[in-house]
């Protein structure tokens, strides 16, 4: 079955570090992956996605992740963490030739001054 | 702002009732996704429509149904409502149905069954 997993129900991490968020997927063939934040009482907004190309992908507020095929990984990471970083971080991945996007369960960030 | 509107943002109905949730998508957008919320089951896409067709459904129930109008807002009916209905309901839009683009993403319905 296709899966996304974030293994982490929760990263904590002082202001100034370097933070990575996990996300492994289980999906046959190239698929599409993606990162959105969620805020408290805010829908969800689009980071960064990789489609193809180069395996570091640079997205919003200073954020990257780094795919791995061979560990079908896309971890979300970023070299020096904000206090306003805190939020809720999902990893979706979307199956070639599909539309359907599955999320994964999400990772709690807290930042801590 | 992402540019999606749903209203309401907050409704509260009894068991056995049924509600309507509407989504007006970001401008130029075709693409409609519906999203439920709930702590226990995470983040769960329920359907997709593109320029007024469905294409693509997820873990949607029957007494849950949508449909997109011409003027590609899009609405969620929820019908007999049960205590486990009660969750956040998305709805989120691109551009287009293919796969390699993005969502915006709504600020979402509190949907509160009582």
């Amino acid at each position: 079955a296709q899966s996304v997993a974030q293994p982490e129900d929760q990263v904590n991490v002082a202001e100034g570090n370097p933070l990575t968020v996990k996300c492994t997927y289980s999906v046959s063939g190239n698929p599409y992956l993606f990162w959105y934040v969620q805020y408290p009482n805010r829908g969800l907004q689009f980071l960064l996605k990789y489609i193809t190309g180069d395996n570091l992908v640079k997205g919003s507020y200073g954020f990257e992740a780094e795919f791995n095929k061979s560990q079908t990984s896309f971890h979300l990471k970023k070299p020096s963490a904000l206090v306003s970083d805190s939020a809720l971080y999902f990893c979706a991945v979307r199956p070639p030739g599909g539309f359907k996007t599955i999320f994964g369960a999400g990772t709690r960030l807290f930042v801590k001054a | 702002d992402s540019g999606v509107t749903q209203t309401p943002k907050h409704l509260i109905t009894a068991t056995g009732q049924r509600v309507t949730l509407r989504c007006s998508p970001r401008s130029g957008d075709l693409s409609v996704y519906w999203y439920q919320q709930s702590l226990d089951q995470g983040l769960q896409f329920l359907i997709q429509y593109y320029n007024g067709e469905e294409r693509a459904k997820g873990n949607i129930l029957e007494r849950f149904s949508a449909q997109q109008f011409p003027d590609l807002h899009s609405e969620l009916n929820l019908s007999s409502l049960e205590l486990g209905d009660s969750a956040l309901y998305f709805c989120a839009s691109s551009p287009y149905q293919g796969m390699n683009t993005e969502a915006f993403f709504g600020q979402g319905t509190r949907l509160t069954v009582v």
